[in-house]
């Protein structure tokens, strides 16, 4: 069975950096498909694609216009697991954050449980 | 690029039937057969109910499904169950910008 494993902080200040994982069991993270993905929700924005990590003979990241200036995801090979840092946060970056498993087409099939992350100023 | 468009609520009785929309441009729903829906219950994860306009994942029950003309994407729910109440987003592929998503649906079972 295909689970994704958050951990990360829930309080971060502003001008702060956020930092969460997804660990990956059941899966690789290096198998080539739609990616491993960041997505956010919250009641101003609602859901938002963040961006993205993928295997392609080597590896690529995809981000959001919104967020592409301060944000970066990694990956892991020897944990089988991906990171997203979130730079110079404002409390606007206050959400809940899920990690996701995407595919070619931009469709989703599974989720890890989200982290609510509260941006304090 | 912005949000795809869904009524913020629907309603219908126990056996009825119910339609949520979705409408984009052709930039995004117009331009691809790409269209995703999910349902989220509180304080849960969304979950994959419809990919590629109108498949259903393994484990997703046939009264749901999807179709799609032109700009806009429809997802039907039929022989309405109290378990149905949640809230229902559509998602579209877009070219560059990857993924967009609706605004959100909520689906109240009267």
């Amino acid at each position: 069975q295909v689970q994704l494993q958050q951990s990360g902080p829930g309080l971060v200040k502003a001008s702060q950096t956020l930092s969460l994982t997804c660990a990956i069991s059941g899966d690789s993270v290096s198998i080539q498909r739609g990616g491993w993905n960041w997505i956010r929700q919250s009641p101003s924005r609602g859901l938002e694609w963040l961006g993205r990590t993928y295997y392609n003979s080597k590896w690529y990241s995809d981000y959001a216009v919104s967020v592409k200036s301060r944000m970066t995801i990694n990956t892991d090979t020897s944990k089988n697991q991906f990171s997203l840092q979130l730079d110079s946060l404002t409390p606007e970056d206050t959400a809940v954050y899920y990690c996701a498993r995407g595919w070619l087409r931009g469709y989703f099939d599974l989720w890890g449980r989200g982290t609510l992350v509260t941006v304090s100023s | 690029q912005s949000a795809l468009t869904q009524p913020p609520s629907a309603s219908g009785s126990p056996g009825q039937s119910v339609t949520i929309s979705c409408t984009g441009t052709s930039s995004d729903v117009g331009a691809y057969n790409y269209v995703s829906w999910y349902q989220q219950h509180p304080g849960k994860a969304p979950k994959l109910l419809i990919y590629d306009v109108s498949q259903r994942p393994s484990g997703v029950p046939d009264r749901f499904s999807g179709s799609k003309s032109g700009n806009t994407a429809s997802l039907i729910i039929s022989g309405l169950q109290a378990e149905d109440e949640a809230h229902y987003y559509c998602s579209s592929h877009a070219g560059s910008n990857y993924c967009l998503f609706g605004g959100g649906t909520k689906l109240t079972v009267l």
